[in-house]
């Protein structure tokens, strides 16, 4: 596709269930991103891909949430027994490269707005 | 500690006026710094970018922004605002020791007719 895609745009969810987000990085997109932005704040970094692999996880609040991204392009975002402090816009971005600095440009997708009764 | 401080919550101006949003950071290396603006159900947009050189740098949409290390600082300037620059905006800094980018809380622009 032309842009970052995230799937659901909305999902509310009661707590404690289980969810999963998904993110369709840029084609040719080697890095991938996932953020969280609560309301009135700016996007919080939780978790870098770089292909395949986790590079950097140190963003993730808690061992609730985990992320993958199997072969090197979707990726998605679980977050195991959900709690109302969850609720938020989880925003995925890619870049090229990735890397040191914010691995240069990140292009983001429009989010998914997360609301957990 | 690394931060990213946007003072202005919330600012308005008229159609037509000057525009200065303010952002300044804290790090101890070299600052890789970016401008996004939000639009309500809108992704985040890249406005502009320094890595290096010339500290006055020229984004999209008009705007423009300049470093100065001396004050730590990286504000966006318009010369006219429009009505469609409405929105959220966003500064963020990326250094050599993470590989991620850290926002600002941002600031509101609201554009009066």
């Amino acid at each position: 596709g032309a842009g970052v895609s995230q799937t659901p745009s909305n999902k509310v969810t009661e707590k404690g269930k289980y969810v999963e987000l998904r993110c369709d990085p840029i084609s040719g997109h080697t890095a991938l991103y996932w953020y969280r932005q609560s309301l009135g704040q700016g996007p919080e970094f939780l978790i870098y891909f770089q292909g395949t692999g986790a590079a950097d996880d140190s963003g993730l609040p808690n061992d609730r949430f985990f992320a993958v991204r199997p072969e090197g392009s979707v990726s998605t975002l679980k977050i195991q027994r959900t709690e109302r402090g969850d609720s938020a816009v989880y925003l995925c971005a890619s870049s090229r490269q990735g890397g040191r600095g914010g691995g240069g440009e990140q292009f983001f997708g429009p989010g998914t707005r997360l609301t957990v009764l | 500690a690394q931060s990213v401080t946007q003072p202005d919550i919330h600012i308005t101006v008229s159609e037509g006026a000057s525009l200065e949003l303010r952002c300044n950071y804290s790090y101890g290396a070299t600052p890789y710094l970016f401008w996004y603006v939000q639009s309500p159900g809108q992704g985040l947009q890249l406005l502009l970018k320094y890595f290096s050189g010339d500290t006055l740098v020229q984004g999209i949409k008009g705007f423009e922004a300049e470093f100065k290390r001396s004050q730590s600082s990286f504000n966006l300037r318009k010369p006219s605002v429009h009505w469609s620059d409405a929105a959220e905006y966003f500064c963020a800094v990326g250094t050599d020791n993470n590989n991620d980018m850290r926002f600002g809380a941002g600031t509101r622009l609201t554009v009066k007719p």
